[in-house]
């Protein structure tokens, strides 16, 4: 059984950096074909893909955050860690963490989802 | 804003049958698989359709995706009370380096 789930802080002041931690079970991320990716979504509104790490230490980001964004993979502790720097009140959000079959760098899905944590940005 | 475009909302009675489109173009429809994901209200995403036209263990062939050119579209038969959820379509947009998700569509069952 594949599950995931998010921690971090609920709050972040501006320009502050977030951290949030993906803890897994279920698969192992040096397994051929497996990544992690984080995925966020502001308060009524639609989700947004943030990155992805692949099985082989592979990254993807997105090109609007990609200055801000670090994604890393602890492969034996089953977690993955985003950091986000210069933390925005726009940058509220629930942000996930997900399971990713990967076939190619543009060929992938993802399959299981963590249940998210609300990240309110304020000062 | 999205390149992938949805209706804002869809309805139809119990056991009526909707449909959802997601237009894009060429750089990530035309070229990449499709996935869709369905949210239930105060819940995480869940994948309902992959490679355009498949369906994870466990998900009714009640729900069934297909594409053609630029556009995709996500199909619903036999509706029920609880498929009330926010639907996103999803790819890779080759241009853009991303993978994107859809504006998203509300289904409401009457």
């Amino acid at each position: 059984q594949i599950t995931l789930k998010e921690s971090g802080p609920t709050l972040v002041k501006p320009t502050q950096t977030l951290t949030l931690t993906c803890t897994f079970s279920g698969f192992s991320l040096s397994t051929t074909g497996v990544g992690v990716g984080w995925i966020r979504q502001p308060p009524g509104k639609a989700l947004e893909w943030l990155a992805l790490i692949y099985w082989n230490d592979d990254k993807r980001y997105s090109p609007s955050l990609k200055s801000r964004l670090t994604i890393t993979k602890d492969t034996s502790k089953k977690q993955v860690v985003l950091t986000m720097t210069n933390m925005d009140p726009v940058d509220t959000a629930t942000y996930y963490c997900a399971h990713s079959t990967v076939y190619s760098s543009s060929w992938f899905r993802f399959d299981y989802w963590g249940q998210g944590t609300l990240v309110t940005v304020s000062s | 804003q999205s390149v992938l475009t949805q209706p804002p909302s869809v309805s139809a009675a119990p056991g009526q049958k909707v449909t959802i489109s997601c237009s894009g173009s060429r750089s990530n429809i035309g070229n990449n698989y499709v996935s869709w994901y369905q949210q239930l209200p105060g819940t995480a995403p869940k994948l309902l359709i992959y490679d355009n036209n498949k369906r994870p263990s466990g998900i009714p062939d009640r729900f069934s995706g297909s594409k053609s050119g630029t556009s995709a579209t996500l199909g619903i038969t036999g509706l029920q009370t609880g498929d009330e959820a926010d639907y996103y379509c999803a790819t890779w947009d080759s241009s853009l380096s991303a993978y994107v998700f859809g504006t998203g569509t509300k289904v409401t069952v009457l």
